[in-house]
């Protein structure tokens, strides 16, 4: 049982570059979401979706874009990177609904913009 | 709306107990405390719903005040192990969950 998987670890891109941080989960969990950590600043919240197909916004959405076209993958897309999405992203998933549902975190993974 | 955490940093001797605090200005579904390591992704520790509350660790306990929108968590007699930031989660029932900004808690053998 894997978890949640992210990649890359660690990526370097130059000012307007683009890519995609993936993000996959094998616990059939319908909750996913990428967060970005920033120094003294906790977790701030990206995108989230609640299952295929669906996707909303969190805190921080502004450059970033995603998409959940299955229960298990939701690449986060940066399409034109800038140094202030310099940051240690982490993506985590868990289930909806009643009772105690747990958020599961990836390893992150650490990106600079130069 | 980010909960708010306080302290925002503690020091304590080895043996000694701590109280983190938790508050915000939505109603809430449940709160969530994770502990993490300097490099490493938040741990869970322990969830606490409406209604009630779950205990995660023998000397980890926490509480959860609906009514004030407020949770705190407790370290009871405190080991070099429980070094780290601790994150506050709290959700609403849209199942968003916003982190607060942490609380770094030193421990000194």
């Amino acid at each position: 049982n894997a978890g949640v998987t992210q990649t890359p670890k660690f990526q370097v891109l130059k000012t307007g570059q683009s890519m995609t941080l993936q993000c996959a989960q094998d616990m059939n969990h319908e909750y996913m979401s990428w967060y970005r950590q920033d120094p003294g600043m906790g977790l701030r919240l990206i995108h989230y979706s609640v299952g295929a197909g669906i996707t909303d916004q969190g805190e921080v959405p502004n450059g970033y874009n995603v998409s959940r076209s299955t229960t298990e993958d939701f690449p986060l897309r940066l399409l034109s990177a800038a140094p202030s999405q310099t940051s240690v992203y982490f993506c985590a998933s868990r289930r909806t609904g009643e009772g105690a549902n747990v958020l599961t975190f990836g390893a992150g993974s650490r990106l600079t913009v130069l | 709306q980010q909960p708010v955490q306080s302290p925002q940093a503690v020091i304590l001797r080895e043996g000694e107990d701590a109280v983190i605090n938790c508050s915000s200005s939505k109603a809430l579904y449940s709160v969530h405390w994770y502990r993490q390591k300097h490099g490493e992704a938040p741990v869970f520790l322990m969830i606490l719903l409406k209604g009630g509350e779950q205990k995660g660790h023998d000397k980890i306990s926490a509480s959860f005040n609906e009514k004030k929108q407020q949770s705190s968590l407790y370290l009871t007699a405190s080991q070099l192990s429980y070094s780290g930031t601790y994150f506050c989660g709290t959700e609403d029932s849209n199942y968003q969950l916003i982190w607060g900004a942490g609380t770094k808690l030193i421990i000194k053998p």
